[in-house]
């Protein structure tokens, strides 16, 4: 079954960190690109950042550019998303997503991970 | 980067009627490489509609979608009571892939 399994969300304090993780299963990972999108309670969708699947592209939404950083370890089939400078603007549910069989459009999404910056 | 304007914001209908929501890009999408997606409360989006027309595996036919260009329109013909729901277009034409605001359909 081609799965997407978020994790490392919680609360944080505003101007720390987390790390948060997308574990695949059922598909070669290596493959794909893969996304992160956010939505921040009683707001829209909002892509993030993405990366090629041999991790030698990616691209920051501007509001996240200097602080995010998305990464990926292919042997261990996993995504990642380093987030520093967190501010409040960045509590948000978090999507890891990806193309599979539909050039381009995201037809497999995780289940999401919480992320709240407050004090 | 490619904005996405989607309108109405909420449609207010009954089961069994129309739904018809429109997405404007801010230029014109090459390929028309639209999506669109169906969020439920508490659950992650699903891709409905790719390619400004094509649906995806296993979503029922009365989900169709048109247009091209700058112009793009998810059309439910009738409306089932799990189709309630907020609905989204984004373009990948390029990076950033930007959404659309989101159009809520509600039960009237």
């Amino acid at each position: 079954e081609v799965q997407l399994v978020e994790s490392g969300g919680g609360l944080v304090q505003p101007g720390g960190s987390l790390r948060l993780s997308c574990a695949a299963s059922g598909f070669t990972f290596s493959s794909y690109w893969m996304h992160w999108v956010r939505r921040a309670p009683g707001k829209g969708l909002v892509w993030v950042s993405h990366i090629k699947g041999d991790g030698t592209n990616t691209n920051y939404a501007d509001s996240v550019k200097g602080r995010f950083t998305i990464s990926r370890d292919n042997a261990k089939n996993t995504l990642y998303l380093q987030m520093n400078s967190l501010s409040a603007e960045d509590t948000a549910m978090y999507y890891c997503a990806s193309p599979l069989a539909v050039y381009g459009a995201f037809d497999i999404w995780g289940q999401g991970a919480m992320v709240i910056v407050s004090s | 980067d490619i904005v996405l304007t989607q309108s109405p914001g909420t449609l207010s209908l009954s089961p069994g009627e129309r739904a018809t929501l429109s997405c404007r890009a801010s230029q014109s999408l090459s390929s028309n490489y639209l999506a669109w997606y169906q969020q439920k409360p508490g659950q992650a989006p699903r891709l409905l509609i790719y390619g400004a027309s094509s649906r995806a595996t296993g979503i029922p036919d009365r989900f169709s979608g048109s247009g091209s260009g700058t112009d793009f329109t998810l059309t439910i013909s009738r409306l089932e009571p799990e189709d309630f729901a907020v609905y989204y277009c984004q373009q990948y034409v390029s990076s950033p892939r930007t959404f659309g605001q989101g159009t809520k359909v509600e039960i009237k």
